[in-house]
C-alpha cells in the first residue's frame, strides 16, 4: 500500500503569503495520478489539482501543484481568506487507492 | 446538473449489517468509475472500495480494512452504486461519501451518509 505523508500537519499563515503543502509517497505513484481536495467544516471535499498539476475546473490560478515520483506540492501563491482550509492528497495510480492525512491552513 | 445522494445509514450494532445506497444522475454513470470513501467525524479521508465500468471489466478493489466484509457494487440500470457492510465493528463508524468523475480524481461527491456502530 502506497502511503501518502502530509507536511506539515498545521501551516499557520496570514492572508496574502503564500503556503506550500507537501505530499510524499512512499513509492512511486504511477502515471502522476495524484490529486488535491480541500475541504471546509461541513462541507464535502473540492477537488482542486488532479493529476499533479491540472487545475480543475472554477479552481482559481493561485493554487498549483507539482511534483513527480515520490514528492508533491501543493501552492497557493497568495492566501484569501476563503483558502482556510483543510487540504487533503489522493493518489489513484495504485489500489489499494490512499489519501494523506491532511494539512490545516490556519489564520494566523 | 450532476447529483449523488446516498441513502441507507444509521445505528446498527456491533456485528450487523448494513447496505448504502448512491443514486445517480446527470452523467454518463456507465461510463463511471463509482467509489466509497469514508471520513470519521473530524478526522481524515480513507478511501474505501471502487467499482470499475463495465466496459473495463466492472472489477471492485478494496482497502485493507474492508477487505472480505464490505462488497462494492452498481447497477447500471437505475444509476444506482451499492455498498453492502457486513461485521460492521466501531471502527467503521463513519460518514461514507459515494464520488465519481476522473479516472483520476474525484470531481463529485454525495453529501454523505452517516453510519454508526455502537451496541
Amino acid at each position: 500500500e502506497i502511503v501518502l505523508t502530509q507536511s506539515p500537519g498545521t501551516l499557520s499563515l496570514s492572508p496574502g503569503e503564500r503556503a506550500t503543502l507537501s505530499c510524499r509517497a512512499t513509492q512511486s505513484i504511477r502515471a502522476n495520478h495524484v490529486a488535491w481536495y480541500q475541504q471546509k467544516p461541513g462541507q464535502v471535499p473540492r477537488l482542486l489539482i488532479y493529476d499533479v498539476s491540472t487545475r480543475a475546473t472554477g479552481i482559481p490560478d493561485r493554487f498549483s501543484g507539482s511534483g513527480s515520483g515520490t514528492d508533491f506540492t501543493l501552492t497557493v501563491s497568495r492566501l484569501e481568506p476563503e483558502d482556510f482550509a483543510v487540504y487533503y492528497c489522493h493518489q489513484l495510480g495504485e489500489s489499494p487507492l490512499t489519501f494523506g492525512g491532511g494539512t490545516t491552513v490556519e489564520i494566523k | 446538473e450532476v447529483q449523488l445522494v446516498e441513502s441507507g445509514g444509521g445505528l446498527v450494532k456491533p456485528g450487523g449489517s448494513l447496505r448504502l445506497s448512491c443514486a445517480a444522475s446527470g452523467f454518463a454513470f456507465t461510463d463511471a468509475w463509482l467509489h466509497w470513501v469514508r471520513q470519521t467525524p473530524g478526522k481524515g479521508l480513507e478511501w474505501v472500495a471502487r467499482v470499475k465500468s463495465k466496459a473495463a471489466g466492472e472489477t471492485t478493489d478494496y482497502a485493507a480494512p474492508v477487505k472480505g466484509r464490505f462488497t462494492i457494487s452498481r447497477e447500471d440500470s437505475t444509476n444506482t452504486l451499492y455498498l453492502q457492510m457486513n461485521s460492521l465493528n466501531m471502527g467503521d463508524t463513519a460518514v461514507y461519501y459515494c464520488a465519481t468523475g476522473l479516472i483520476s480524481a474525484y470531481t463529485y461527491w454525495g453529501q454523505g451518509t452517516l453510519v454508526t456502530v455502537s451496541s
